[in-house]
């Protein structure tokens, strides 16, 4: 069980450069997670996806798009790369609830810098 | 609207007690906590699904009262271990989808021997 995968995990761009994170999780989970984390500023939320097929946004959705591949892989995409979007990416997968547990579980993480 | 926490940092002696408070403005479903060591991802702690409920985890329990929208986190007996990032995260009944959780910013605490 590899649990939440990242790639990749750090990523250097200049302004204006598009890439994709990638994550998958081997859980059979539903819900998948997308978080940035810049320092003093805890986690925010960028956007998520409750189930195969459906996305969300977040709480800081401007200037990423999203895509729910499948059940076990949530990719983020950065069209135009600025260096506010320099942080910390961490995707997360939720656990079903059947036992009551409703646990998030996290990706190492990727550490992306815009210059 | 992200829950805020308090204190924003704390410094212990080992064996001290600590609690840190996470609040919102909204009505919660569930509080989740989190520590976060520097330089890794957070890892879970305990969640908390209903009003009164309080959860143990070793010397670490928490509480939630749902009326106020409050949750605390009881650190007992700290040890060097216990040294980390710790955040809340809340899950809101404001009819958005139960999946959507959101963290507050974090209280840091560090244990000194």
């Amino acid at each position: 069980n590899a649990g939440v995968t990242q790639t990749p995990k750090f990523q250097v761009l200049k302004t204006g450069q598009s890439m994709t994170l990638q994550c998958a999780q081997d859980m059979n989970h539903n819900s998948m997670y997308w978080y940035r984390q810049d320092p003093g500023m805890g986690l925010r939320l960028i956007y998520y996806s409750a189930s195969e097929g459906t996305t969300d946004k977040g709480e800081v959705p401007n200037g990423y798009n999203v895509s729910r591949l499948n059940k076990r892989e949530f990719s983020l995409r950065l069209e135009s790369a600025a260096p506010s979007q320099t942080s910390v990416y961490f995707c997360a997968s939720l656990s079903s609830g059947a036992d009551r547990n409703y646990e998030q579980y996290f990706g190492p993480g990727t550490r992306l810098t815009v210059t | 609207q992200q829950p805020v926490q308090s204190p924003q940092a704390v410094i212990l002696r080992e064996g001290e007690d600590a609690v840190i408070n996470c609040s919102s403005s909204k009505a919660l479903y569930s509080v989740h906590w989190y520590r976060q060591k520097h330089g890794e991802a957070p890892v879970f702690l305990m969640i908390l699904l209903k009003g009164g409920e309080q959860k143990g985890h070793d010397k670490i329990s928490a509480s939630f009262n749902e009326k106020k929208q409050q949750s605390s986190l009881y650190l007992t007996a700290s040890q060097l271990s216990y040294s980390g990032t710790y955040f809340c995260g809340t899950r809101a009944l404001d009819g958005t989808s139960y999946d959507k959780v959101i963290f507050g910013p974090g209280t840091s605490l560090s244990v000194i021997p």
